[in-house]
């Protein structure tokens, strides 16, 4: 089973609609990170957490909202979807000393969101 | 504000190629520097992480290097093969921070 998991995968919705998307993680990270991806811009950081009770804005959060149910849950919420919203969305961890070496980033496998 | 920067943007090379990926960033105050790949549509795979401390690291057909003093790591692919085409990024974590900054991304391709 995979180690960060995504849900919705893809998502269509029309402007205006609440969306909820979901990550879950089994590694035991603290951190808890919530990136968009569009064509040519590579990854902008939406929302960061590091604990439970730790939530901050990253370079892009107007529009959006997080939700941090437990260490292994971080959710990601569009208020009010609009067009330019649609893009790949991409939660991560990182914590511990994993293979990877310390501090290594683990990435769920996306969700493709389109708004109409 | 760290700046980092992947070029060439795209590349495309017959297979059996040996190559060289660069990422370069302007603070040199690091903790660590990760190469990833993604293929399209897909979430980012780590591929290797180097520690401050670190010159290089190496798993198979892979080796990342690190020149902290000149701000510059480069991702050498041995014996280029048609599955390792992808887009390949690399994140640069600063001392003190848990938050990375990311490349652009060379986009590869590899044909037979």
């Amino acid at each position: 089973d995979a180690d960060v998991t995504q849900t919705p995968r893809n998502r269509i919705t029309k402007t205006g609609k609440r969306i909820m998307l979901e990550c879950s993680q089994t590694k035991g990270h603290d951190r808890m990170y919530w990136y968009r991806q569009d064509p040519g811009l590579g990854l902008q950081l939406i929302y960061y957490s590091f604990d439970v009770k730790d939530i901050n804005k990253g370079e892009i959060s107007d529009g959006y909202s997080v939700s941090r149910q437990a260490q292994a849950k971080f959710s990601l919420s569009l208020e009010s979807a609009i067009p330019n919203q649609t893009a790949l969305y991409f939660c991560a961890t990182s914590g511990g000393t994993g293979t990877g070496g310390p501090d290594t980033q683990y990435f769920g496998p996306g969700t493709r969101l389109t708004v109409l | 504000k760290q700046e980092v920067t992947q070029i060439p943007a795209a590349l495309s090379v017959p297979e059996g190629e040996n190559l060289v990926l660069n990422c370069s960033f302007t603070d040199s105050a690091i903790y660590n520097l990760q190469w990833f790949r993604q293929d399209p549509g897909k979430g980012l795979t780590s591929l290797l992480l180097i520690q401050s401390s670190q010159r290089e690291q190496t798993s198979g057909r892979l080796n990342a290097s690190l020149d902290k003093s000149s701000g510059r790591s480069t991702l050498y692919i041995a014996a280029s093969q048609p599955g390792d085409s992808a887009t390949y990024l690399c994140a640069v974590r600063p001392g003190g921070s848990y938050i990375p900054t990311f490349g652009r991304g060379t986009s590869l391709i590899v044909h037979p």
